[in-house]
């Protein structure tokens, strides 16, 4: 049973534009939340995090928002770049504090962004 | 600051053999955890270790196993290998593994079982 789901597969968006990545967890444990980017042939980047007692985290032109008691999270990439083309997964992980904590992944989104 | 450092990048085996992969941390990172990437599956967690120690463990057989060293360099090793172990194997290192801290990824070992 998935308990970190990205619905979307795919995201296509113009270059310029608002690009919005969705995650959506079912397990209430979870308290920490991030955001990586994964180019072919590399590993996952971490870009962003947000932890359960905010409801908002921004980095440049990446914001995440968590709804905790609709129990999901997005991602906001303002403006989109044709470079941001590349998988989004979503992970969490519960217990914030706990030592060897794992992370949950979805299975990613892709970004294509056009110019 | 030099990332996490897997090796081999590739590696070919058959069904039956076992094989042992490597992972150097980011320096300072005491906590070094495995993950296995499949088309069908997406990244499932495999264990975490810190000062040598396996603190946690995914829902994988005994055939995977690990170690970490006193330098906080670590290995993985999978023996008597299947088909299915035909994945991207990735390493990722965090400071000490406490909830909390976001964890770096290398670029993997690709593993090809034939």
């Amino acid at each position: 049973d998935q308990q970190v789901k990205q619905n979307s597969p795919s995201l296509s968006v113009q270059e310029g534009r608002i690009s919005i990545l969705n995650c959506d967890y079912t397990n209430s444990m979870f308290d920490y939340f991030l955001w990586y980017k994964k180019y072919p042939a590399e590993g996952p980047t971490f870009l962003i995090s947000i932890s359960s007692i905010k409801d908002k985290n921004e980095d440049g032109r990446f914001t995440v928002f968590l709804n905790k008691s609709a129990k999901h999270l997005s991602l906001h990439i303002v403006p989109s770049q044709p470079g941001d083309s590349a998988v989004y997964f979503c992970a969490a992980s519960p217990t914030l504090y706990q030592a060897g904590t794992a992370l949950i992944f979805g299975k990613g989104t892709t970004l294509s962004v056009s110019s | 600051k030099a990332g996490v450092t897997q090796t081999p990048r590739y590696l070919i085996k058959t069904r039956g053999q076992q094989v042992t992969l490597s992972c150097s941390p980011i320096s300072g990172h005491r906590s070094v955890s495995w993950y296995q990437q499949t088309p069908g599956q997406g990244l499932q967690f495999l264990f975490e270790y810190f000062s040598e120690t396996q603190r946690n463990k995914g829902n994988f057989p005994g055939r995977f196993s690990g170690r970490q060293f006193s330098n906080s360099r670590s290995e993985m090793n999978v023996s008597t290998l299947e088909l299915g172990d035909s994945a991207l194997y990735l390493c990722a290192s965090s400071p000490t593994g406490t909830g909390g801290q976001p964890q770096h990824f290398g670029d993997g070992t690709r593993l090809s079982i034939l």
